[in-house]
């Protein structure tokens, strides 16, 4: 099987630097995704690790550690429109399964 | 990029009818589709994952008689939802995996969802 744990809730101030971070534990293991999900509309892709390592986009920065079951996604220079859940994934055997999300309010 | 378009993206019904839901994907084939079920302010849960030409795999506690998964192209999956009860409202969403396998580019992309009320 797979679990997925995240933090249920964060708050960071605009302007700022935040880091959600996910373990799992899984069998098998083919990649690790992160999502945006606004409330009332469907998941959106921020990124997907497969390796080792950090990746960086923008804003937006993903970590993997594949020996230590660990991810985190960091996220620069917040602003407001960041305000969203932030949805761990990981691809395991034969399909993807869904942490519970990050909760992250972003304030003045 | 890659769309998967779901459809219809809202529907009310009466309790003991049934709602049908399609999920395409527009310029892929997919030979593999998901479909997640969201209940407000958690998250994605997998009911089951469907296969082109065969039959779908649902996940543990997820009625294979009650949730009907069609996948029978390459582009379309259809999950209906059977004698639907107000239990079942719930944010449906559908996900698609490019044929050509997983790499750094492969990412799954997603329908819009549809928001099921049943009275």
């Amino acid at each position: 099987g797979q679990n997925i744990d995240q933090p249920t809730e964060m708050t960071a101030t605009e302007g700022a630097i935040v880091q959600i971070n996910c373990t799992y534990q899984t069998s098998g293991f083919n990649g690790l995704f992160w999502y945006q999900q606004h409330a009332g509309e469907a998941p959106t892709f921020l990124s997907y690790n497969v390796l080792d390592g950090l990746e960086e986009k923008g804003r937006f920065s993903s970590f993997l550690s594949r020996s230590k079951g660990y991810s985190y996604l960091l996220l620069k220079e917040l602003q407001m429109k960041d305000s969203a859940s932030y949805l761990c994934a990981v691809w395991g055997y034969q399909k993807v399964t869904f942490g519970i999300g990050t909760k992250l309010q972003v304030i003045p | 990029g890659a769309v998967v378009s779901q459809h219809p993206s809202w529907v009310i019904c009466k309790s003991g009818t049934s709602v049908k839901i399609e999920c395409r994907s527009l310029d892929f084939q997919a030979t593999t589709m998901f479909w997640y079920r969201q209940f407000p302010k958690q998250s994605l849960m997998l009911m089951a994952t469907s296969n082109e030409g065969s039959k779908a795999t649902y996940e543990q506690g997820v009625e294979k008689d009650k949730f009907l998964i069609n996948h029978a192209s390459l582009t379309l999956s259809t999950l209906t939802v059977t004698s639907a009860h107000p239990e079942d409202s719930s944010f449906y969403i559908c996900s698609a995996r490019r044929v050509k396998g997983w790499g750094t580019n492969e990412k799954l992309f997603f329908g819009s969802g549809t928001q099921l009320s049943v009275l």
